[in-house]
C-alpha cells in the first residue's frame, strides 16, 4: 500500500534494552522525520533526514540513533531504553523540508 | 525558536454547533498545516495552508501570514470531529514542524 507505514504499532521493553522502530515510506519523500509525543510536551522532533545518507538532531536527540541507507526507509534505535523513552513515536515524511508532511501511524512505546 | 500557541486548549460543542480554532505564531513561515488527531491517536492533514484560504467541505481554514494567525473553522460539527486539533508551523530558521499545544475538540451526541 502507498504511504508511510510504522511498525511496530506497540512495543513493550525493559530497561536498557535496544529497540528498534521502523518508518517506511512509498512517495520517495526526500525528507523523514521522528518526532516523540508526550503529555504536556506537545510533538517534539528528535532526528530528521533531508536525504539517504544525511541525517541531523532535531530538539530531542538524546538517547537515539538514526540511519537512513535507503531513500524510503528511516529507523529509529534506542541504544539502551530508559523510562523517560515512554512514548508515542511518529514518523513523518515530505518532499522538502517545507512542503506538505505526512504522518505515521505512531508507534506507542513503553519501557518497564 | 519559533513559538506556537492554539486556543481555546479545550472545547466542548453540541453536534450541530459551529468553532473557529485558532493558531498563533511568533514569526513569519513558510508552511502552516492543520492535523486531527482522532480519538485512535492517529494524525490525519486536514490544510496544507501557508497562506490564505482553503475549504474541504465542512471544514475551512484561513490563514493570515502577515499578522501571523490561522483559523480553522467547523461548520456543523459532529462527533466524529471530537479529537485534538494540532496547528504546526515551519519557518526558515530550521527543518521542522513546531507544533501548537492543540485544541481538545468534544462534541456532545
Amino acid at each position: 500500500d502507498a504511504g508511510i507505514t510504522q511498525s511496530p504499532r506497540y512495543k513493550i521493553t525493559e530497561t536498557g534494552r535496544q529497540v528498534t522502530l521502523m518508518c517506511h515510506q512509498t512517495w520517495s519523500h526526500s525528507y523523514m522525520f521522528w518526532y516523540r509525543q508526550d503529555l504536556g510536551h506537545g510533538l517534539r522532533l528528535i532526528y530528521y533526514s533531508a536525504a539517504a545518507d544525511i541525517t541531523d538532531k532535531g530538539e530531542v536527540p538524546d538517547g537515539y540513533v538514526v540511519s537512513r541507507s535507503k531513500t524510503e526507509n528511516f529507523p529509529l534505535t534506542l541504544e539502551s531504553a530508559t523510562r523517560s523513552q515512554t512514548s508515542v513515536y511518529f514518523c513523518a515524511s515530505s518532499w522538502t523540508a517545507d512542503t506538505e508532511a505526512f504522518f505515521g501511524q505512531g508507534t506507542r512505546l513503553t519501557v518497564v | 525558536g519559533i513559538q506556537v500557541e492554539q486556543s481555546p486548549p479545550d472545547l466542548i460543542l453540541q453536534e450541530g454547533a459551529n468553532s473557529t480554532l485558532r493558531c498563533n505564531f511568533s514569526d513569519s513561515v513558510n508552511n502552516l498545516q492543520w492535523f486531527h488527531q482522532n480519538p485512535w491517536g492517529q494524525l490525519i492533514n486536514l490544510f496544507y495552508i501557508p497562506s490564505g484560504t482553503k475549504q474541504n467541505g465542512r471544514l475551512s481554514a484561513t490563514t493570515v501570514a502577515t499578522e501571523r494567525y490561522s483559523l480553522l473553522y467547523i461548520s456543523s460539527s459532529q462527533t466524529t470531529d471530537s479529537g485534538v486539533y494540532f496547528c504546526a508551523v515551519h519557518n526558515n530558521a530550521g527543518n521542522m514542524l513546531t507544533f501548537g499545544g492543540g485544541t481538545r475538540l468534544m462534541v456532545k451526541p
